[in-house]
């Protein structure tokens, strides 16, 4: 079974909608990351969390927001789609300073 | 900002020859970098780490070396096969994770 979960692994939605990506992990890591990837870009961090009550905002953090609801669970939730919100959705996890682990991604579609 | 960048947006290579990718970061208090590989349709793997007070580590088949003098890290596959092919990027990190944009290295048989 894959150590870190994504769902939906793709979405297309409508502008003005309300959308949440769930991120699921079994490593029994603190620290959970959500990027995005736009082609030609470079992984964006979105929101991170050290620990359950943690939440911090990263480089592009407008239009988004996110829950830990349990060391294992960190969602993000798009509260009103726009079309440039169209990108490739990663969560990712980690031990203190050291590699990230990656899901799948959500490709997401904003129409 | 911080950044990382990437040398070459893609790499051909004949298989079994060595490739080298390159990237250089620009906040000099990183201290950990990691290289990913990233396949379509898939998540970024892990493929190798290096702190700074190293200045090479090996794995099986690939190697990192990091010059910290001028801000530069680079990957060094061998005998590149083409299971190879993907997008390659690394990433420096102080606090936060700084990724570079990726290298796609083609394979050619």
């Amino acid at each position: 079974d894959a150590d870190v979960t994504q769902t939906p692994r793709n979405r297309i939605t409508k502008t003005g909608k309300r959308i949440m990506l769930e991120c699921s992990q079994t490593k029994g890591h603190d620290r959970m990351y959500w990027y995005r990837q736009d082609p030609g870009l470079g992984l964006q961090l979105i929101y991170y969390s050290f620990d359950v009550k943690d939440i911090n905002k990263g480089e592009i953090s407008d239009g988004y927001s996110v829950s830990r609801q349990a060391q294992a669970k960190f969602s993000l939730s798009l509260e009103s789609a726009i079309p440039n919100q169209t990108a490739l959705y990663f969560c990712a996890t980690s031990d203190l300073a050291n590699e990230q682990f990656f899901g799948p991604g959500t490709r997401l579609t904003v129409l | 900002g911080e950044s990382v960048g990437l040398h070459l947006p893609t790499l051909s290579v004949q298989e079994g020859d060595n490739s080298i990718i390159n990237c250089a970061y620009s906040n000099s208090a990183s201290d950990y970098f990691i290289w990913y590989k990233q396949e379509s349709g898939k998540g970024p793997q892990f493929i190798i780490d290096i702190r700074s007070n190293m200045d090479k580590r090996q794995g099986q088949r690939v190697t990192v070396l990091l010059n910290k003098t001028v801000k530069h890290l680079s990957l060094q596959i061998a005998a590149t096969q083409p299971g190879d092919s993907a997008v390659y990027f690394c990433a420096a990190t102080n606090v936060r994770y700084i990724f570079g944009t990726g290298t796609r290295l083609k394979v050619l048989a």
